[in-house]
Order: C-alpha cells, then sequence, then structure tokens
C-alpha cells in the first residue's frame, strides 16, 4: 500500500557530526517534499521542501535529497548542535483528484550526544 | 508574518464530558486549516481540512466534529469524549490555493487527557 516511512526510529550523533535522516516513499505521484522538526510537546517546525524537479536544495546547515529512482529523500544536518535534538518527520505530497493529500511519515527522533 | 495560536494548551477531561479546542491564525487571509491528532510517539493523524468558511471535509470517522464559524478560526469538538481521544491535537493552516495542501505550518498543540 501508499506510505512514507523512515528507515531508522531512532538515531544518536555526536555534537559536531553531520546528521542523515532517511525517508522512503512509494507513490510515485508524490511531487513535493517536506520536512518537519518536532521538539517535545510542542506543534511541528517547517525545515525544508522540496520538489520533484528538483534531486537537492539547501538551507541553513540542512540539504534535502531527493532520489526518484528509488523514492529516497533525505534530510542532512551539518555540524548537529544539541538544540537539533527532535522528531523530524518527513511529509509528501501528490495530486488527489482535484485536491492535494498530505502524508506524514512516522518520524525519527535524533539525539545529539555531548 | 503569519502566526497561528491554540488554545487551551493542555486539557485534561472526564470521560463523557465535552471538548471544544480553539485555532486561530493571523496575517493572511482565506487559508486551508486543519486539524491533527497525534498519539504519544507516533506520526499525525489527519482529522478535519477546510477550504473556506462553513466548508468541512472530515478524513476519518470519529466522535470528534470541527466547524470553521470564521474566515481564521478553526474549532474542535466532541459532544462526550472517549478514553481514545486523549492525545496531542494540532492545528495547521496552509495559503489558499484551490484544493491545495501543501506546506503546512503548524500550531503549538493542544494536550488533551481523558480521564
Amino acid at each position: 500500500g501508499e506510505s512514507v516511512g523512515l528507515h531508522l526510529p531512532t538515531l544518536s550523533v555526536q555534537e559536531g557530526d553531520n546528521s542523515i535522516i532517511n525517508c522512503a516513499y512509494s507513490n510515485s505521484a508524490s511531487d513535493y517534499f517536506i520536512w518537519y522538526k518536532q521538539e517535545s510537546g510542542k506543534g511541528p517546525q517547517f525545515i525544508i521542501d522540496i520538489r520533484s524537479n528538483m534531486d537537492k536544495r539547501q538551507g541553513q546547515r540542512v540539504t534535502v535529497l531527493l532520489n526518484k529512482t528509488v523514492k529516497h529523500l533525505s534530510l542532512q544536518i551539518a555540524a548537529t548542535q544539541p538544540g537539533d535534538s527532535a522528531v523530524y518527520f518527513c511529509a509528501e505530497s501528490r495530486p488527489s483528484g482535484s485536491a492535494r493529500q498530505l502524508t506524514f511519515g512516522s518520524g525519527t527522533q535524533l539525539t545529539v550526544l555531548p | 508574518s503569519q502566526t497561528i495560536h491554540q488554545w487551551p494548551a493542555t486539557l485534561v477531561q472526564p470521560v463523557g464530558s465535552p471538548l471544544s479546542l480553539e485555532c486561530t491564525v493571523e496575517g493572511t487571509s482565506n487559508p486551508n486549516l486543519y486539524w491533527y491528532r497525534q498519539a504519544a510517539g507516533r506520526g499525525l493523524q489527519l482529522l478535519f481540512y477546510s477550504v473556506g468558511i462553513g466548508q468541512i471535509s472530515s478524513e476519518v470517522p470519529q466522535n470528534l466534529s470541527a466547524s470553521r464559524p470564521q474566515d481564521r478560526q478553526f474549532i474542535l469538538s466532541s459532544k462526550k469524549l472517549l478514553l481514545s481521544d486523549s492525545g496531542f491535537y494540532l492545528c495547521a493552516w496552509s495559503p489558499p490555493r484551490l484544493g491545495g495542501r501543501e506546506t503546512q505550518y503548524f500550531g503549538p498543540g493542544t494536550r488533551l487527557l481523558v480521564l
């Protein structure tokens, strides 16, 4: 069936190292992807997005990579900091009739070790 | 800039009691509005969305209902809460676009505990 899932439910990295969070999607009609960060007890915060006509997009310390061939999305965080500890969600968007549908993955818990 | 508010921040309610959660958005007109529920350690489940005043679409049949009495106000209600209604309720908005459900921006959430 359709799914947006994450390869790893948890990820621990040393402070200062780079983090890579992965996401797989199965619906080839998805043409827009978003990464969110959710800190404990707070709402998800938009980090970065990418459209399917791109394979890479960079923000401040974050990079999203999209591989449509294998339906894989990743979020790279450079020089991970303690404040990066959170749950990260990927979401896929695709046309659905006259509307669009946004489907969220289950999330990856990133823990930054001192 | 746009801001989204939710209240209350936390709520403890007995089983069978009514519920009303409110969400308001500032700084935009005719936004698309959404209600999600998030169980502990889980992902987001879309409950309702609205593309305009009085227009509500339900994604999951359940004990809850939603209303949009004003352009930037979205309310989640229940007449009788169940234990299974406990969770973290998130309101979100996206820029106005016909049928659009792309980038969504979330509020701070309401944590509901039904006892």
